[in-house]
C-alpha cells in the first residue's frame, strides 16, 4: 500500500496563472476526493468521482476550477486565472466504495499540494 | 445548516496528563462521525469511525465515543507524539462522499 500520492507538492504561481495538480489514489479504491484546507481550519470538500464520474460538486466551487479523472485511475484539478484567495492546501483522498447504508469506508489522505499565489 | 464544532481550539497536556477532546455536531442525517489525525505539512489520517450513539473505539492510548449530539475523543496518559492536530468529521445521509470537517483542536503534550 503505497498510499494517495499528490504532485507537486508545493506550487507559487503569480495571479491570473494557470496551476494542475495530480493526485494518484490507493490503486484498488475507486472513489477519489478533492478538498481544501486552509490555516486554522478543516479541510472543505471540492468534489469527488466515483470511477471516472464526477458525482458531486460543491456549491461554492467557483468555474475557475475544474477535475477530471478520465480513465477512473489519476485525478487532476486545475485552477483557472489564479487569485490569492486560492492560497491553501489542497487534498486529494481516496475509499473504497461503499458496500450498504451502514458502513462508511474511510477517507485516506494524501499530504496535499500547497499552493501560493503570488 | 450542517456544523460541526470542535473544542478546545487549542489543548496544552504535561505527559501522562489525561485529557478529553469535544465535537459536537448539528448535522442532519448523520451516517458517520470520523476522526482524524493530523501532523503539519501532512494530509489527515484516519482513526476512527462511529456509527452509532453509545458506540466507543479505542487504539492505543486514544478512545472515541458518540452521544446523539457531540463526540469525545480522550487521551489517556499522552506522549509527546500524541502532539497533532486532531479533527473530526460528519457523513450524512444526503452525500456519501461529503465530510463536514471541523476546525480541529491542536494538542501540544510536553515531557
Amino acid at each position: 500500500d503505497t498510499g494517495v500520492s499528490q504532485d507537486p507538492r508545493h506550487k507559487i504561481t503569480k495571479r491570473g496563472q494557470n496551476v494542475t495538480f495530480r493526485c494518484d489514489p490507493i490503486s484498488e479504491h475507486n472513489r477519489l476526493y478533492w478538498y481544501r484546507q486552509t490555516l486554522g481550519q478543516g479541510p472543505e470538500f471540492l468534489t469527488y468521482f466515483q470511477n471516472e464520474a464526477q458525482l458531486e460538486k460543491s456549491r461554492l466551487l467557483s468555474d475557475r476550477f475544474s477535475a477530471e479523472r478520465p480513465k477512473g485511475s489519476f485525478s487532476t484539478l486545475e485552477i483557472q486565472r489564479t487569485e490569492q484567495g486560492d492560497s491553501a492546501m489542497y487534498l486529494c483522498a481516496s475509499s473504497l466504495p461503499t458496500g450498504d447504508e451502514t458502513y462508511n469506508s474511510p477517507l485516506h489522505f494524501g499530504n496535499g499540494t500547497r499552493l501560493t499565489v503570488t | 445548516e450542517d456544523q460541526v464544532t470542535q473544542s478546545p481550539e487549542a489543548l496544552r497536556l504535561q505527559e501522562g496528563e489525561s485529557s478529553s477532546l469535544n465535537c459536537s455536531y448539528t448535522v442532519s442525517g448523520l451516517r458517520g462521525l470520523f476522526w482524524y489525525r493530523q501532523d503539519p505539512g501532512k494530509g489527515p489520517e484516519f482513526l476512527f469511525t462511529l456509527y452509532s450513539a453509545g458506540e466507543e473505539k479505542e487504539k492505543e492510548r486514544l478512545k472515541a465515543t458518540l452521544t446523539k449530539k457531540e463526540s469525545f475523543l480522550h487521551i489517556t496518559a499522552p506522549k509527546p507524539e500524541d502532539s497533532a492536530t486532531y479533527l473530526c468529521a460528519g457523513m450524512t445521509t444526503d452525500s456519501w462522499g461529503k465530510l463536514q470537517f471541523g476546525a480541529g483542536t491542536q494538542v501540544v503534550v510536553t515531557p
